[in-house]
Protein backbone atom coordinates (compact mmCIF):
# COMPACT_ATOMS: atom_id res chain seq x y z
CA UNK A 1 0.00 0.00 0.00
CA UNK A 2 0.92 3.90 -0.14
CA UNK A 3 3.18 5.15 2.26
CA UNK A 4 3.42 8.82 2.99
CA UNK A 5 6.43 10.12 4.75
CA UNK A 6 6.35 14.50 5.90
CA UNK A 7 9.27 16.32 7.22
CA UNK A 8 9.50 18.33 9.43
CA UNK A 9 6.82 17.19 12.20
CA UNK A 10 7.49 20.72 13.77
CA UNK A 11 8.09 24.14 12.16
CA UNK A 12 9.08 27.38 13.74
CA UNK A 13 9.04 30.46 11.78
CA UNK A 14 9.20 34.45 12.28
CA UNK A 15 6.04 35.83 11.33
CA UNK A 16 6.95 36.94 7.57
CA UNK A 17 8.90 34.23 7.01
CA UNK A 18 8.59 31.64 4.37
CA UNK A 19 7.82 27.89 5.43
CA UNK A 20 7.91 24.67 3.51
CA UNK A 21 6.63 21.37 4.33
CA UNK A 22 7.98 18.33 2.45
CA UNK A 23 6.24 15.03 1.79
CA UNK A 24 7.31 11.53 0.23
CA UNK A 25 4.83 9.31 -1.28
CA UNK A 26 5.84 5.37 -1.96
CA UNK A 27 3.06 4.38 -4.71
CA UNK A 28 3.77 5.74 -8.31
CA UNK A 29 0.24 5.40 -9.04
CA UNK A 30 -0.81 8.02 -6.54
CA UNK A 31 -2.52 11.28 -8.35
CA UNK A 32 -3.79 13.16 -6.09
CA UNK A 33 -2.24 15.00 -3.38
CA UNK A 34 -4.23 17.55 -0.72
CA UNK A 35 -3.48 19.39 1.77
CA UNK A 36 -5.45 19.63 5.35
CA UNK A 37 -4.77 22.09 7.89
CA UNK A 38 -5.96 21.14 11.72
CA UNK A 39 -6.47 24.24 14.24
CA UNK A 40 -6.28 23.72 17.55
CA UNK A 41 -9.70 21.81 18.45
CA UNK A 42 -10.96 21.51 15.22
CA UNK A 43 -10.92 19.06 12.63
CA UNK A 44 -8.79 18.86 10.01
CA UNK A 45 -9.88 21.16 6.64
CA UNK A 46 -8.66 21.45 3.38
CA UNK A 47 -6.78 24.09 1.96
CA UNK A 48 -5.14 23.22 -1.32
CA UNK A 49 -4.90 19.94 -3.24
CA UNK A 50 -3.01 18.94 -6.73
CA UNK A 51 -3.53 16.26 -9.14
CA UNK A 52 -0.95 14.45 -11.00
CA UNK A 53 -1.34 16.36 -14.47
CA UNK A 54 0.72 19.63 -12.82
CA UNK A 55 3.22 20.57 -11.46
CA UNK A 56 2.59 23.52 -9.14
CA UNK A 57 -0.59 24.92 -7.80
CA UNK A 58 -1.09 27.90 -6.08
CA UNK A 59 -3.49 30.10 -3.79
CA UNK A 60 -2.81 33.37 -2.63
CA UNK A 61 0.16 32.48 -0.24
CA UNK A 62 0.11 29.10 -0.16
CA UNK A 63 1.35 26.90 -3.14
CA UNK A 64 2.01 22.91 -3.84
CA UNK A 65 4.62 21.77 -6.46
CA UNK A 66 4.66 18.04 -7.34
CA UNK A 67 7.72 16.15 -8.77
CA UNK A 68 6.44 12.84 -10.06
CA UNK A 69 9.92 11.61 -10.73
CA UNK A 70 10.94 11.53 -7.13
CA UNK A 71 7.80 11.38 -6.05
CA UNK A 72 7.74 14.44 -3.35
CA UNK A 73 5.37 17.04 -3.16
CA UNK A 74 6.30 19.96 -1.03
CA UNK A 75 3.56 23.31 0.90
CA UNK A 76 5.13 26.18 0.29
CA UNK A 77 3.45 29.33 2.87
CA UNK A 78 4.77 32.77 2.00
CA UNK A 79 4.78 35.89 4.02
CA UNK A 80 3.39 33.80 7.30
CA UNK A 81 0.91 34.98 9.30
CA UNK A 82 -0.34 33.75 13.10
CA UNK A 83 -3.12 32.55 12.21
CA UNK A 84 -1.21 30.07 9.77
CA UNK A 85 -0.01 28.18 12.96
CA UNK A 86 -1.96 24.64 12.76
CA UNK A 87 -1.02 21.21 11.95
CA UNK A 88 -0.57 20.52 8.52
CA UNK A 89 -1.46 17.47 6.80
CA UNK A 90 -0.30 15.86 3.27
CA UNK A 91 -1.85 13.29 2.08
CA UNK A 92 -1.84 11.28 -1.43
CA UNK A 93 -4.09 8.58 -2.94
CA UNK A 94 -4.60 6.81 -6.30
CA UNK A 95 -7.60 5.54 -8.38
CA UNK A 96 -9.52 2.71 -6.68
CA UNK A 97 -7.74 3.26 -3.18
CA UNK A 98 -7.92 5.69 0.08
CA UNK A 99 -6.12 8.41 1.08
CA UNK A 100 -3.26 7.86 2.89
CA UNK A 101 -2.06 10.48 5.33
CA UNK A 102 1.16 11.77 6.07
CA UNK A 103 2.49 11.80 9.78
CA UNK A 104 1.57 15.89 10.19
CA UNK A 105 3.49 18.93 10.93
CA UNK A 106 3.28 21.34 13.60
CA UNK A 107 4.43 24.94 12.61
CA UNK A 108 4.79 27.96 14.73
CA UNK A 109 4.61 31.38 13.73
CA UNK A 110 6.59 33.66 16.04
CA UNK A 111 4.97 37.34 16.29
CA UNK B 1 -23.83 25.39 8.42
CA UNK B 2 -23.28 22.48 10.92
CA UNK B 3 -21.36 20.26 8.19
CA UNK B 4 -20.20 16.88 10.61
CA UNK B 5 -21.31 16.82 13.82
CA UNK B 6 -19.20 14.35 16.70
CA UNK B 7 -20.89 13.57 20.34
CA UNK B 8 -19.01 13.47 22.89
CA UNK B 9 -16.38 16.30 21.88
CA UNK B 10 -14.80 14.06 25.35
CA UNK B 11 -14.68 10.53 27.10
CA UNK B 12 -12.85 8.93 29.46
CA UNK B 13 -13.51 5.17 29.60
CA UNK B 14 -12.32 2.46 31.91
CA UNK B 15 -10.45 -0.50 30.59
CA UNK B 16 -12.90 -3.18 29.40
CA UNK B 17 -16.30 -0.65 29.38
CA UNK B 18 -17.89 0.02 25.88
CA UNK B 19 -19.35 2.96 24.29
CA UNK B 20 -20.20 4.64 20.87
CA UNK B 21 -18.90 7.56 19.08
CA UNK B 22 -22.16 9.25 17.07
CA UNK B 23 -21.46 11.28 13.48
CA UNK B 24 -24.13 13.20 11.36
CA UNK B 25 -23.53 14.97 8.67
CA UNK B 26 -25.99 17.49 7.00
CA UNK B 27 -24.83 17.79 3.86
CA UNK B 28 -26.37 15.05 1.81
CA UNK B 29 -23.05 13.12 1.26
CA UNK B 30 -22.76 9.32 0.20
CA UNK B 31 -19.75 8.13 1.74
CA UNK B 32 -18.68 8.52 5.44
CA UNK B 33 -15.69 7.72 7.45
CA UNK B 34 -14.33 6.87 10.77
CA UNK B 35 -10.26 8.36 11.50
CA UNK B 36 -8.06 8.09 14.72
CA UNK B 37 -5.39 10.22 15.15
CA UNK B 38 -2.09 9.77 17.00
CA UNK B 39 0.54 11.88 17.48
CA UNK B 40 3.28 11.42 14.46
CA UNK B 41 1.09 9.12 12.75
CA UNK B 42 -1.56 11.25 10.84
CA UNK B 43 -4.75 10.28 9.99
CA UNK B 44 -5.74 6.13 9.82
CA UNK B 45 -8.65 4.96 8.80
CA UNK B 46 -10.91 2.66 10.91
CA UNK B 47 -14.05 1.85 8.77
CA UNK B 48 -15.72 3.59 6.00
CA UNK B 49 -19.16 3.62 4.76
CA UNK B 50 -19.72 4.24 0.74
CA UNK B 51 -23.07 4.40 0.92
CA UNK B 52 -26.78 4.07 2.87
CA UNK B 53 -26.10 0.17 4.06
CA UNK B 54 -22.62 -0.73 3.13
CA UNK B 55 -19.53 -0.50 5.92
CA UNK B 56 -15.65 -1.72 5.25
CA UNK B 57 -12.56 -1.81 6.74
CA UNK B 58 -9.64 0.91 6.68
CA UNK B 59 -6.24 0.25 7.78
CA UNK B 60 -7.05 0.10 11.52
CA UNK B 61 -10.48 -1.78 12.24
CA UNK B 62 -9.38 -3.85 14.51
CA UNK B 63 -11.33 -3.14 18.09
CA UNK B 64 -14.02 -1.43 16.40
CA UNK B 65 -17.54 -1.76 15.22
CA UNK B 66 -19.85 0.35 12.94
CA UNK B 67 -22.92 1.64 11.68
CA UNK B 68 -24.47 3.51 8.67
CA UNK B 69 -27.91 4.14 10.18
CA UNK B 70 -28.84 6.43 7.51
CA UNK B 71 -27.86 8.35 5.00
CA UNK B 72 -27.14 11.05 7.70
CA UNK B 73 -25.56 8.80 10.46
CA UNK B 74 -22.41 6.64 10.85
CA UNK B 75 -21.81 5.34 14.47
CA UNK B 76 -18.34 4.08 15.63
CA UNK B 77 -18.74 1.24 18.43
CA UNK B 78 -16.14 0.25 21.18
CA UNK B 79 -17.13 -3.12 22.59
CA UNK B 80 -14.22 -3.70 25.43
CA UNK B 81 -12.25 -0.34 24.95
CA UNK B 82 -8.43 -0.80 25.29
CA UNK B 83 -5.99 1.29 26.25
CA UNK B 84 -4.37 0.99 22.78
CA UNK B 85 -7.56 2.96 21.52
CA UNK B 86 -6.88 6.07 23.47
CA UNK B 87 -6.85 9.04 20.45
CA UNK B 88 -8.61 11.33 19.01
CA UNK B 89 -11.29 10.23 16.79
CA UNK B 90 -12.55 12.13 13.70
CA UNK B 91 -15.28 11.48 11.84
CA UNK B 92 -15.47 12.90 7.64
CA UNK B 93 -17.68 12.76 5.01
CA UNK B 94 -17.01 12.69 1.17
CA UNK B 95 -19.75 13.89 -1.68
CA UNK B 96 -18.50 11.54 -3.76
CA UNK B 97 -17.02 7.76 -3.42
CA UNK B 98 -14.14 7.39 -1.24
CA UNK B 99 -12.03 6.05 -4.32
CA UNK B 100 -12.89 9.22 -5.62
CA UNK B 101 -10.55 12.01 -5.89
CA UNK B 102 -12.10 14.55 -4.01
CA UNK B 103 -12.50 16.89 -0.18
CA UNK B 104 -13.49 15.18 2.24
CA UNK B 105 -14.99 16.93 5.65
CA UNK B 106 -14.34 16.15 8.68
CA UNK B 107 -16.40 17.22 12.01
CA UNK B 108 -14.21 18.38 15.41
CA UNK B 109 -13.26 15.34 16.88
CA UNK B 110 -13.61 13.22 19.93
CA UNK B 111 -11.00 12.77 22.49
CA UNK B 112 -11.13 9.17 24.02
CA UNK B 113 -9.17 8.44 26.76
CA UNK B 114 -8.58 4.73 28.27
CA UNK B 115 -7.76 4.23 31.94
Amino acid sequence: GENVEQHPSTLSVQEGDSAVIKCTYSDSASNYFPWYKQELGKGPQLIIDIRSNVGEKKDQRIAVTLNKTAKHFSLHITETQPEDSAVYFCAAKSAGNMLTFGGGTRLMVKP
Amino acid sequence: NAGVTQTPKFQVLKTGQSMTLQCAQDMNHNSMYWYRQDPGMGLRLIYYSASEGTTDKGEVPNGYNVSRLNKREFSLRLESAAPSQTSVYFCASSGAGPFVNTEAFFGQGTRLTVV
